[in-house]
């Protein structure tokens, strides 16, 4: 399988949470990130994950890291239209970054 | 600081063309890596430096794909022959020695045609 995998979809309404899963295979990695891709833009780094944290909040942004299964987590609550864009997950190996191929969200009004 | 900054935006070139694809880096920021970004694949590391030196270039896919840093603020990527399925967003993104992630370019769309 993929070293970090994603869902490619999810369609959720304004006003509702979103979570964002994703699966990796390699636990070695201190770090692990989520970053948004806005249509014809670079990745912006949204938020990180130390591997002893178990989760961490930054206003409408939770993380939640199951270390023993592997699985990241990214919840984005009160959605917005504005957060329509595809989110990456990635974990650190050595200086580089390993990415997921990206879950598209798609928000509705 | 203007972030990082990547040359140009769009190229469209026909087979068998040179590409060469610029980026200047953050300022103060001593790694340097560049990705290609496709549906079919994803985004996959070509290759990064530390301090100007290439560390991996693993990930280039041929021969045909070489990439320099001559010094702290500048790097390219080079294509030569191009080929269709080289076609792809390019991006170039830079990062200190702390572990919170890199700083991405807005990437170069290549188009071979």
């Amino acid at each position: 399988g993929e070293d970090v995998e994603q869902s490619l979809f999810l369609s959720v309404r304004e006003g509702d949470s979103s979570v964002i899963n994703c699966t990796y295979t390699d636990s070695s990695s201190t770090y692990l990130y989520w970053y948004k891709q806005e249509p014809g833009a670079g990745l912006q780094l949204l938020t990180y994950i130390f591997s002893n944290m178990d989760m961490k909040q930054d206003q409408r942004l939770t993380v939640l890291l199951n270390k023993k299964d592997k699985h990241l987590s990214l919840r984005i609550a009160d959605t917005q239209t504005g957060d329509s864009a595809i989110y990456f997950c990635a974990r650190g190996a050595g200086t580089a970054l390993i990415f997921g191929k990206g879950t598209t969200l798609s928000v509705s009004s | 600081d203007a972030g990082v900054i990547q040359s140009p935006r769009h190229e469209v070139t026909e087979m068998g063309q040179e590409v060469t694809l610029r980026c200047k880096p953050i300022s103060g920021h001593n790694s340097l890596f560049w990705y290609r970004q496709t549906m079919m694949r994803g985004l996959e590391l070509l290759i990064y430096f530390n301090n100007n030196v290439p560390i991996d270039d693993s990930g280039m896919p041929e021969d045909r794909f070489s990439a320099k840093m001559p010094n702290a603020s500048f790097s390219t990527l080079k294509i030569q022959p191009s080929e269709p399925r080289d076609s792809a967003v390019y991006f170039c993104a830079s990062k200190t020695g702390a572990n919170y992630g890199y700083t991405f370019g807005s990437g170069t769309r290549l188009t071979v045609v």
